[in-house]
């Protein structure tokens, strides 16, 4: 069964703190994407990926940055965790070509 | 700037009732427009549509595109309490990222 999986389910930090978020897939996914999902707000782009050592800005990059060291993995950065930041974290996958994505179980970051 | 936009938010039925869920957009060199259902976890992919007024059909749920009008329709007859979830329009657009709309939250009561 193919999939997308995310490290952590929930997770808490402290305000300051560096905080990664791993994203993986197993599909050889040219494309991978991070969003954050807020109430109100629907799915808002942070940053995507075309390829190995390729990385673009979505809509709302500030206070994040990304990895993409290997095709599998896309990592998502919070130099220094705010609690504005406090959001549900989706990654997601898709071919390159393809429209639809392949989602992961979503990261939800709670920052104290 | 592109733009999806959904409607209502959200929605509250009884079981056995029919609903509509709506998706307008406005995406410049529009390629497809997807369907997703949330429940608790990652959202799961439920129908692409690229050509106006082929109809899209799984079981209760189905889907169709008007290209003209710029809008596409989900529908859920016989509504169960399993339908309960957040169901979310994007639209493709070239090779870009996906662009949502805010979600229909969708609550079954029995």
């Amino acid at each position: 069964d193919v999939k997308v999986t995310q490290s952590s389910r929930y997770l808490v930090k402290r305000t300051g703190e560096k905080v990664f978020l791993e994203c993986v897939q197993d599909m050889d996914h040219e494309n991978m994407f991070w969003y954050r999902q807020d109430p109100g707000l629907g799915l808002r782009l942070i940053y995507f990926s075309y390829d190995v050592k390729m990385k673009e800005k979505g809509d709302i990059p500030e206070g994040y940055s990304v990895s993409r060291e290997k095709k599998e993995r896309f990592s998502l950065i919070l130099e220094s965790a705010s609690t504005n930041q406090t959001s549900m974290y989706l990654c997601a996958s898709r071919r390159q070509g393809a429209y639809g994505y392949t989602f992961g179980s979503g990261t939800r970051l709670t920052v104290v | 700037e592109d733009k999806v936009v959904q409607s209502p938010l959200s929605l509250v039925v009884h079981e056995g009732d029919t609903v509509t869920l709506n998706c307008s957009y406005e995406v410049t060199n529009f390629r497809s427009l997807l369907w997703y259902k949330q429940e608790k976890k990652a959202p799961t992919f439920l129908f692409m549509l690229t050509s106006s007024g082929i109809e899209k059909k799984s079981g209760r749920l189905s889907s169709i595109l008007d290209k003209k009008e710029l809008f596409s329709i989900l529908n859920i007859t016989a509504t169960q309490t399993g339908d309960s979830a957040v169901y979310l329009c994007a639209v493709g657009a070239g090779n870009t990222p996906l662009v949502f709309g805010k979600g229909t939250r969708l609550s079954v009561i029995a």
